[in-house]
């Protein structure tokens, strides 16, 4: 079975700081796909990046950094010097490469709220 | 244009109702999903389809039916509405590979 687990519900921190966004999956599979997506106000999903298993590089994009860890089945993800506008609720997801039963399964998320 | 719109974007509606949701995809998808979103559950799938013939029952599919009248589209119906259905539906595709999902841009239903 897959799940996706995004322990924290909520979090609220000052502009500026640095805040990191916790995502554990679980899955039988060794090819699988990890995502990031990120939904603002306005309410439409936003994707954000994609990994694949075979992938364990880090990757930064920006203000934005993932760290995909096998070993512990974690894809977290760290925004530096947030600012108001990263503001939303953002979602881990997972989906298991090719397979015929597969489909795309979602963390419950995380609501970010960046203080001015 | 997008390359999933549903239709309509915000609907009201009483209870007992039928309504119908509406998906359409210009990219050349197999897979069809439908996911229904309340505060603090995140997306969870209620249909998924991998192909016109192949239609699946994800996690809280009672309540819900489906059609996938073509490739490029899939509806979503409450035959009798009920107000623990309002909530936020999106669709999505996907390719055979699963490797990246598009959504549409959400459809708000209230059921009063």
């Amino acid at each position: 079975a897959q799940k996706v687990t995004q322990a924290q519900t909520e979090i609220s921190v000052v502009e500026k700081e640095d805040v990191t966004l916790d995502c554990v999956y679980e899955t039988r599979d060794t090819t699988y796909y990890l995502f990031w997506y990120k939904q603002p106000p306005s309410g439409e999903l936003v994707f954000l990046i994609r990994r694949n298993s075979f992938d364990e590089q880090n990757e930064i994009s920006g203000r934005y950094s993932w760290n995909f860890q096998k070993s512990t089945s974690s894809f977290n993800f760290t925004i530096t010097a947030s600012q108001v506008v990263d503001s939303a609720v953002y979602f881990c997801a997972l989906s298991v490469q090719g397979s015929s039963a597969s489909k795309i399964i979602f963390g419950s998320g995380t609501r970010l709220s960046i203080r001015p | 244009d997008a390359d999933v719109t549903q239709t309509p974007r915000n609907r009201i509606t009483k209870t007992g109702k039928r309504i119908m949701l509406e998906c359409s995809q210009t990219k050349g998808h197999d897979r069809m999903y439908w996911y229904r979103q309340d505060p603090g559950l995140g997306l969870r799938l209620i249909y998924y389809s991998f192909d016109v013939k192949d239609i699946n029952k994800g996690e809280i599919s009672d309540g819900y039916s489906v059609s996938r009248q073509a490739q490029a589209k899939f509806s979503l119906s409450l035959e009798s509405a009920i107000p623990n259905q309002t909530a936020l539906y999106f669709c999505a595709t996907s390719d055979r590979s699963g490797s990246r999902a598009f959504f549409g841009q959400g459809t708000r239903l209230t059921v009063v």
